[in-house]
């Protein structure tokens, strides 16, 4: 049974500073990750999706790794800033579910002015 | 035009209140998702509709009853709900080429549902 997990729960950083949000899934045999963003109370964002068969993935600052062997996708976000600060979440795309994702808990991320 | 809207956006509800959530999109989506959100939790896939038809129903009470009028449009109906019901209701729409999943989803904003 393919699990997600996202470490840490919780980040706090100085603006400015670079940062790389962790998610890990226990299965290889994924067709694809998302990551999302959500804000306090609203609708998640969807930022970056790698297929399996990509390493990576960049929209702006931000660029998200997937390998496939290690169970193991970042999201590397540069010259973070204050609204930047919201839940990230990660989800998993199965192979043999058409519409199903697997979802990490999320990091809680707040970027200091 | 890559946006899911959800009305209405908060909705407060008694017990025996019959209500419905609705969700529309107009990017040519085939394929709409209803999830429940509680705080602190990622979301929980409760419907899937493929081409109009539910594809997915994930042993959601029979108090929640989707219907998907056309390819644009998904509405949730809700009947004699409970406390614990109380959450945010997230739609999202993807292409739907037999692969759903396989494609991005798109979230609305949610509706914030409080049952009293």
């Amino acid at each position: 049974k393919q699990e997600v997990t996202q470490i840490p729960a919780a980040l706090s950083v100085p603006e400015g500073e670079n940062l790389v949000l962790n998610c890990s899934f226990t299965d290889s045999a994924i067709y694809n990750l998302q990551w999302f963003r959500q804000d306090p109370g609203k609708g998640l964002t969807s930022l970056l999706l790698i297929q399996s068969s990509q390493r990576e993935q960049t929209s702006g600052r931000l660029n998200a790794s997937l390998d496939k062997s290690s169970g193991r996708s970042t999201l590397y976000i540069a010259a973070s800033q204050p609204g930047d600060s919201a839940t990230y979440l990660c989800a998993v795309g199965l192979m043999d579910s058409n519409y199903q994702l697997i979802w990490g808990a999320g990091t809680k991320l707040i970027i200091k002015p | 035009d890559t946006e899911v809207t959800q009305t209405p956006k908060h909705l407060v509800m008694g017990m025996t209140n019959k209500k419905s959530l609705k969700c529309e999109q107009h990017m040519g989506h085939r394929a709409m998702y209803w999830y429940k959100q509680k705080a602190k939790k990622p979301p929980e896939l409760m419907f899937v509709y493929s081409y109009e038809k539910l594809s997915i129903n994930e042993s959601v009470p029979s108090r929640f009853s989707p219907e998907c009028p056309n390819s644009s449009l998904l509405n949730l109906h809700l009947h004699a709900l409970q406390p614990e019901d109380s959450a945010l209701y997230l739609c999202a729409s993807s292409q739907a080429t037999g692969y759903g999943a396989r494609n991005e989803q798109f979230f609305g904003p949610g509706t914030r549902l409080t049952v009293l």
